[in-house]
């Protein structure tokens, strides 16, 4: 079975741009997860969509968005790029429906910002 | 608001010795509790998780971690490490009602000596 795709795997931009970058989930799975990472912050919990519906959303501006299709693919934006927003996104995708199921994570998008 | 501590930045061990990674969590109840390994260009990867029950939970690798609420921690062991588990290990909780909010720890970088 596939595991969790994201795309590009690598991306630059500059300030003021805005970037959008994609999650495949394994097949069958319905929650996806986004995480930023970086040096200073950490690992921080973007939003979870479910079903198209996000779920839950974390303490980012509002330049951060995010949208599941019907085949439970995802995409987050980011708009108005700043050079704080450089870091490792990760996308995470589980299956059962519930509070904390096993979420099985994507090698992630480096995005550099200059 | 939930938080997660893991006082260790970075551990050295030798191949063969025994391993303590320390994690403490602040959160009114019992939190759900996991372990995540991270190796370098990769995403996470889900060590072993405690919901409710037996406080001693077993994972996957040879790792093994024990819950104790007494001390709100969640502390992860291996018996004799690897050259292959040096990588980045995550303590993380999320809350009941949290979706798969996950809020993680700082992480511990663990290097393994020969």
């Amino acid at each position: 079975k596939a595991g969790v795709t994201q795309t590009p795997r690598y991306l630059i931009k500059t300030r003021g741009q805005q970037v959008t970058l994609s999650c495949s989930p394994i097949s069958g799975h319905r929650s996806v997860s986004w995480y930023q990472q970086t040096p200073g912050q950490g690992l921080q919990f973007l939003f979870e969509y479910f079903s198209e519906t996000q779920r839950n959303k974390g303490n980012f501006p509002g330049r951060f968005s995010g949208r599941q299709f019907s085949n439970s693919r995802s995409e987050m934006n980011v708009s108005t790029l700043e050079l704080g927003d450089s870091a490792l996104y990760l996308c995470a995708s589980s299956f059962l429906t519930g509070d904390y199921n096993e979420q099985f994570f994507g090698p992630g998008t480096r995005l550099t910002v200059l | 608001a939930q938080s997660v501590t893991q006082p260790d930045i970075h551990i050295t061990v030798s191949e063969g010795a025994s391993l303590e990674l320390r994690c403490n969590y602040s959160y009114g109840a019992t939190p759900y509790l996991f372990w995540y390994v991270q190796s370098p260009g990769q995403g996470l990867q889900l060590l072993l998780k405690y919901f409710s029950g037996d406080t001693l939970v077993q994972g996957i690798k040879g790792f093994e971690a024990e819950f104790k609420r007494s001390q709100s921690s969640f502390n992860l062991r291996k018996p004799s490490v690897h050259w292959s588990d040096a990588a980045e290990y995550f303590c993380a909780v999320g809350t009941p009602g949290g979706y798969n909010k996950l809020i993680f720890g700082a992480g511990t970088r663990l290097a393994v000596h020969p």
